[in-house]
């Protein structure tokens, strides 16, 4: 069966430090993933999206980039973090475009001090 | 751009009556898909139940059913029998066939069952 890893599950950053967010998919191969970011009391945001190894989409221009270094990991990083960048943060995957629905990981809560 | 709507921040319901979750969504697509998701505190998305615009028949799933009007562009949530594990927030989503495949979220709503 198919599992998704996301790690670490909590984490707080001060301002001006680097991320690195990781997630895994198990059990399938070639899956689209996703980064999501929910603010306290709002819906999900995407961030960004990818349908291959190295190919990545951006919805939303930001001090946050994403890479899918192996088919099944994903991973979203940024230089230096902001306050604003607080949040909790989802990864999720689709098994290929014609499956309809996305499962998620576990989420990280991201906390920049 | 599709945009998705729940017009209600919080509901309430007792224990084993029935609540509506409301949720209108905008797309000029003709060929989408819906979903309702849940998120309990454990902060985890859970799917609950999909629907595919092209199909007439409402989609059901044990207690959960929607009533899917696709001319208003309206899917709602019907939990039946509420249970206390129900309370959580759930999230309307909308996802254009092919495509890109993103999901489009609403703000979410959170659902509070009282014993």
């Amino acid at each position: 069966s198919q599992t998704i890893h996301q790690w670490p599950a909590t984490l707080v950053q001060p301002v001006g430090s680097p991320l690195s967010l990781e997630c895994t998919v198990e059990g399938t191969s070639n899956p689209n993933l996703y980064w999501y970011r929910q603010a306290a009391g709002r819906g999900l945001q995407l961030l960004f999206y990818s349908v291959g190894i190295g190919q990545i989409s951006s919805e939303v221009p930001q001090n946050l980039s994403a890479s899918r270094p192996q088919d099944r990991q994903f991973i979203l990083s940024s230089k230096k973090l902001l306050l604003s960048d607080s949040g909790f943060y989802l990864c999720a995957w689709s098994p290929d475009p014609r499956h309809t629905e996305a499962f998620f990981g576990q989420g990280t809560r991201l906390t920049v001090v | 751009a599709q945009t998705v709507t729940q017009s209600q921040p919080e509901m309430s319901v007792q224990e084993a009556e029935t609540v509506t979750l409301s949720c209108t969504y905008d797309t000029s697509e003709s060929d989408y898909y819906l979903f309702w998701y849940k998120q309990p505190p454990s902060r985890q998305m859970i799917l609950v139940i999909r629907q595919e615009a092209y199909k007439q028949q409402n989609a059901t799933e044990n207690r959960f059913s929607v009533n899917f009007q696709k001319a208003a562009k309206s899917f709602s949530l019907k939990i039946s029998d509420s249970q206390l594990g129900d309370a959580a927030m759930y999230f309307c989503a909308y996802r254009r066939r092919g495509g890109s495949e993103k999901l489009v979220f609403g703000k979410g709503m959170k659902l509070t069952v009282n014993p």
